[in-house]
């Protein structure tokens, strides 16, 4: 079967940094999606990877190793704001988005 | 702006009860989704299309039923609301050619069945 695994929950410190990963198994890959989703909000897109390597976007960057199944996304100068749900999505072989659950980050004071 | 409008935020329905879910796009998007979204679990595909009168079932259509008569607005409906229809139901529409490109949500309606 298809499968996606983040962590549930996170905790992190305003102005740190923060790693959240993503694994995954899915039949074909055509690239992974960081969506930020903040409670009772639609999910907002943050970042594309296709290829192997990091994608750098202002305090944002997300990393793909596809013979690993890896990606992580690094938010930087946590800001309260980024409180939210993140979540992982791969696009299988047909072309469909598969979802984790998604991590939800909180920052502290 | 780019922009996905589901009709409701908030709906509450009684058991057996046929509704109605609508989303409406201003992108002109040729696909069109619906997602339910219960905690812990992931996003899960209902229905999608790829065009007007177009339909595919996804991973949970049971129970549900789609239609796209425009291609700005597509519908979704549960032909008789049961207590396990109680979600997050949330509408996107992407491009044809979506290679690289994300999917836009709507906000979401929070439907509760009683």
């Amino acid at each position: 079967g298809q499968n996606i695994d983040q962590p549930t929950e996170m905790t992190a410190t305003e102005g740190a940094i923060v790693q959240i990963n993503c694994t995954y198994q899915t039949s074909g890959f055509n690239g992974l999606f960081w969506y930020q989703q903040h409670a009772g909000e639609a999910p907002t897109f943050l970042s594309y990877n296709v290829l192997d390597g990091l994608e750098e976007k202002g305090r944002f960057s997300s990393f793909l190793s596809r013979s690993k199944g890896y990606s992580y996304l690094l938010l930087k100068e946590l800001q309260m704001k980024d409180s939210a749900s993140y979540l992982c999505a791969v696009r299988d072989s047909n072309y469909q988005l598969i979802w984790g659950a998604g991590t939800k980050l909180i920052i502290k004071p | 702006d780019v922009k996905v409008t589901q009709s409701s935020r908030y709906l509450v329905k009684r058991t057996g009860e046929k509704v109605f879910l609508e989303c409406v796009q201003d992108m002109d998007h040729e696909n069109m989704f619906w997602y339910r979204q219960d905690p812990g679990l992931g996003l899960r595909l209902i229905y999608f299309s790829y065009d007007v009168k177009m339909k595919e079932k996804g991973d949970i259509p049971e129970g549900y039923s789609v239609s796209r008569e425009k291609k700005e607005r597509f519908s979704l409906i549960l032909e008789s609301a049961s207590t396990n229809q109680t979600s997050m139901y949330l509408c996107a529409s992407s491009p044809w050619d979506s290679e690289n490109t994300e999917a836009f949500f709507g906000q979401g309606t929070r439907l509760t069945v009683v």
